[in-house]
């Protein structure tokens, strides 16, 4: 069964530290969304990429964060300098390009805490 | 931006009951999705509504979107403690705009 793969699935890092968070889509999948979600809330978009492409990332802070997604290999959110604030659950969906791209599949998430 | 509101944020009952969650929002969305999430887990789709009015089942779960594609509902018959968890609407087809959630619990 190959869902969206995300790892590692908790991650803890201490503040000023980096945390890289990375995420496998679907098979045949070459569109990828991060979403941030806070505990007791909704999930809020962060970013949408396709390979090598950002398309929207009015969802991203402004500093510290970045993401990417390369032509080889998963794709990845980098937040660095991390705060106690970017405490949360951090998940990856996946579209395919063709048939219906409103369908997105989620990862497990990354569940980090900055100490 | 657009927003959307789901209703009641919090929902408590008894195995068997039925119970109606709501998605609401001033804004129109081409498409509206149910997701239901499990602690430690991300989301799964449950449905994708396209069409203003339409209405699709599964199992006991019955989604409504409503005729001017500005809200969803979701009823579920008979429930089930297996209902329990936390579910969620989505609208937009690229940049999901999420509904805060309604924490469902059943109670045997």
């Amino acid at each position: 069964n190959a869902g969206v793969m995300q790892n590692p699935r908790h991650l803890v890092r201490r503040r000023g530290q980096e945390a890289r968070l990375r995420c496998s889509p679907m098979k045949g999948h070459s569109h990828v969304y991060w979403y941030r979600q806070l505990p007791e809330e909704g999930l809020k978009f962060m970013v949408y990429l396709q390979k090598e492409n950002i398309i929207d990332e009015s969802g991203m802070p402004k500093e510290r964060f970045s993401a990417e997604f390369p032509k080889e290999g998963p794709s990845i959110l980098r937040i660095q300098q991390v705060v106690r604030g970017d405490s949360a659950a951090y998940f990856c969906a996946s579209s395919t390009e063709l048939g219906r791209p409103d369908t997105q599949y989620f990862g497990p998430g990354t569940r980090l805490t900055v100490l | 931006t657009q927003l959307l509101e789901q209703s009641p944020q919090f929902l408590s009952i008894q195995e068997g009951e039925n119970l109606t969650v709501y998605c609401n929002s001033s804004s129109v969305f081409s498409s509206l999705q149910w997701y239901r999430q499990e602690p430690g887990e991300g989301p799964v789709l449950l449905v994708t509504v396209v069409t203003g009015g339409e209405v699709k089942k599964l199992k006991r779960l019955t989604f409504q979107f409503g005729d001017a594609r500005k809200d969803s509902s979701l009823h579920i018959t008979a429930a089930q403690p297996g209902d329990t968890g936390l579910y969620l609407c989505a609208g937009d087809p690229q940049k999901l705009v999420f509904g805060q959630g309604t924490r469902l619990t059943i109670n045997p």
